[in-house]
């Protein structure tokens, strides 16, 4: 049990273009998600806290009108990087916190997101 | 601000050794401390994890101690297999299932 999806694994596109990826808690349903970032060999820095029918919390630093947040459902929160730039690649990484139990937070397989 | 320091960055042991990863913090309002384990390209995982007041606490042949009068915390695994060579972060919370705050990661590499 307490499955995360994230979708696609690895995305390549273009400078300036748009991409969406998806987090999905597959097996359980979750009101609070995490959007991470992390470059090669460093540690998950956090972008933004996602909940479910309200506006997401982001991080200090972390521009809210470039990475867009949408948490429609309770096992659905999407992230997507507007007009993307090379300085953007990198592993995006999904967490959900589990509202039933005890509030574990499950991470997903993480996206590679490389712009060119 | 590092609110989590993690060392060593990296760490190099034969099977059967006990690599021994530390974890410092400075908030005091910190009361859950989880360990990732993450394979590269990979999410992490949740290993094991340990709230103030537990010293100790063990998972198969992962074990974390923990100081609170230090703020200290750390992962042995014991018996390592090279299938254990991964990235470890330490992590620390409020709660458990609000927002982490994360150690800068241990590179471990088990060798045969």
């Amino acid at each position: 049990g307490a499955v995360v999806s994230q979708h696609p694994s690895w995305v390549i596109c273009k400078s300036g273009t748009s991409v969406k990826i998806e987090c999905r808690s597959l097996d359980f349903q979750a009101t609070t998600m995490f959007w991470y970032r992390q470059f090669p060999k460093q540690s998950l820095m956090l972008m933004a806290t996602s909940n479910e029918g309200s506006k997401a919390t982001y991080e200090q630093g972390v521009e809210k009108d470039k990475f867009l947040i949408n948490h429609a459902s309770l096992t659905l929160s999407t992230l997507t990087v507007t007009s993307a730039h090379p300085e953007d690649s990198s592993f995006y990484i999904c967490s959900a916190k589990n509202s039933g139990g005890a509030g574990e937070q499950y991470f997903g397989p993480g996206t590679r997101l490389t712009v060119t | 601000q590092q609110q989590v320091k993690q060392s060593p960055q990296s760490l190099i042991v034969q099977k059967g050794g006990i690599p021994i990863i530390n974890c410092a913090y400075e908030n005091t309002a910190f009361d859950y401390f989880p360990w990732y384990q993450q394979f590269p390209g990979k999410g992490p995982a949740l290993l094991i994890a340990i709230r103030p007041d537990v010293s100790e606490k063990k998972e198969g042949r992962f074990t974390i101690s923990f100081n609170k009068s230090a703020k200290q915390f750390s992962l042995h695994i014991m018996d390592s297999q090279p299938g254990d060579s991964a990235t470890y972060f330490c992590a620390a919370t409020k709660a458990a299932g609000n927002k982490l705050t994360f150690g800068g990661g241990t590179r471990v590499l088990v060798k045969p």
